[in-house]
């Protein structure tokens, strides 16, 4: 199973919104609703973000949002931050109840 | 609060074994899914393996088939990871995380496994 791809990083000034893509396959982002994102800072474990493509966990900004269409799905940050500046990873679930997580995306908050 | 606390890691020659435990608390353990991802050093995630609440259901990454196994004691509120012929490309911070159904909501703070000769 390859990873997710995901942009190897993507960068925005202090207010604007960025967003972050992730394409998988039929077989896995196209083949349920299960698609997640996850903030990791250097040194620290990841943290939840999104679940089940749109949803957003108590305590996570309203900031960020997610949506699928088709194979691809992706992560919204409004109003960037210079506390988003992370490694942002997408993950799905697979038509073979494995997951796939993406390649990683740096954010960088020029 | 959710906790989930690693150990086990360990350097370890290629071909050896090792076992890394998942202490939980904080919430009730026999209730949920629960997983094991790993990342290599500089490199991303890798979903590893996932147990189901009564250890009815198991899955396991390609890359580990067979050679790792999963298990829990809901007893004891406790994850495992039995880690047998291991080789270089093992090698990388395990995070036990609850979830696998659909998600991982909580994750450990990560144990590091170096296999290596």
């Amino acid at each position: 199973q390859s990873a997710l791809t995901q942009p190897a990083s993507v960068s925005g000034s202090p207010g604007q919104s960025i967003t972050i893509s992730c394409t998988g396959t039929s077989s896995d982002v196209g083949a349920h609703n299960y698609v997640s994102w996850y903030q990791q800072f250097p040194g620290k474990a990841p943290t939840l973000m999104i679940y089940d493509v749109t949803n957003r966990p108590s305590g996570v900004s309203n900031r960020f949002s997610a949506s699928k269409s088709g194979n691809t799905a992706s992560l919204t940050i409004s109003g960037l931050q210079t506390e988003d500046e992370a490694d942002y990873y997408c993950c799905s679930k697979t038509s073979s109840s494995t997951y796939v997580f993406g390649s990683g995306t740096k954010v960088t908050v020029l | 609060q959710v906790q989930l606390v690693e150990s086990g890691g360990d350097s370890v020659m290629p071909g050896g074994s090792l076992r890394l435990s998942c202490a939980a608390s904080g919430f009730r353990f026999s209730d949920y899914y629960m997983s094991w991802i790993r990342q290599a050093p500089g490199k991303g995630l890798e979903w590893v393996s996932s147990i189901s609440p009564t250890s009815t259901y198991t899955n396991y990454a390609d890359t580990v088939k067979g050679r790792f196994t999963i298990s829990r004691d809901n007893a004891k509120n406790s994850l495992y990871l039995q880690m047998n012929i291991l080789r270089a490309e093992d090698t990388a911070v395990y995070y036990c995380a609850r979830g696998g159904h659909s998600h991982f909501d909580n994750w450990g703070q990560g144990t590091l496994v170096t296999v290596s000769s």
